[in-house]
């Protein structure tokens, strides 16, 4: 079965560091997409980052890179820069030929100053 | 151009009641999935509609919960004889539908769902 699994309830980071979100996912799909969604406190999910179970290269958007790491079934998300507003919830997500999103229970992020 | 819509915001009802809850998805996005988020949690699939296919109701946790899409396009959830273990965010996500794993979901604000 399907699974994504965040392991880091919280995590704090002073600002302008960088930051490592974990994720780990079990399928036995060949062909599935990773996805990172950041939730602020207003509660609308939104899309970050992306990565194909093919692609050789790891995603960056901006200051949002996916380590990922295929052998290891994992696909960490790392945010480089520390903003204020990058505190949120960041939930890991999958997608396999059944089309629908599989969730991780997130992490919540905060960056202090 | 305008996201994915839902209302609406917030509802509070009584336990027993029935509630409809509305997404209108993106322009164009031919595949429209509702999740819901109990607090603290991530999210859980309910349902997908994919154009003129039989919808997916597999997370549909029971008979109390159904949605339709008219005309391909906007979707409504119903709860009857809502319960308090109904009492969430119930989110609506949109996708071009070209049913490939690297599709994006788009989501909407959510509607908070409150049963006393």
């Amino acid at each position: 079965a399907q699974k994504i699994t965040q392991t880091q309830p919280g995590m704090f980071v002073q600002e302008k560091e960088a930051v490592t979100l974990d994720c780990t996912y079990d399928t036995s799909d060949q062909s599935y997409g990773l996805f990172w969604y950041k939730q602020p406190s207003s509660g609308e999910m939104i899309f970050l980052i992306y990565q194909g179970s093919y692609d050789e290269q790891n995603a960056t958007e901006g200051r949002y890179s996916l380590n990922f790491q295929k052998a290891r079934k994992s696909a960490n998300l790392v945010i480089s820069a520390s903003q204020l507003g990058d505190s949120a919830m960041y939930f890991c997500a999958m997608r396999d030929n059944t089309d629908k999103l599989i969730f991780g229970t997130g992490t919540r992020l905060q960056v202090f100053p | 151009g305008a996201g994915v819509s839902q209302s609406p915001s917030n509802k509070v009802t009584e336990k027993g009641k029935d509630v409809e809850l509305r997404c209108d998805p993106i322009s164009g996005h031919t595949a429209l999935y509702w999740y819901r988020q109990s607090l603290g949690q991530g999210l859980e699939f309910l349902i997908y509609f994919q154009g003129n296919s039989a919808p997916d109701k597999s997370g549909l946790p029971s008979d109390r919960f159904s949605a339709e899409r008219t005309g391909g396009s906007v979707s409504t959830l119903t709860i009857q004889r809502t319960q308090q273990e109904d009492s969430a965010v119930y989110l609506c996500a949109s996708s071009l539908g070209r049913r490939r794993y690297s599709e994006t979901q788009y989501f909407g604000p959510g509607t908070r769902l409150l049963v006393l």
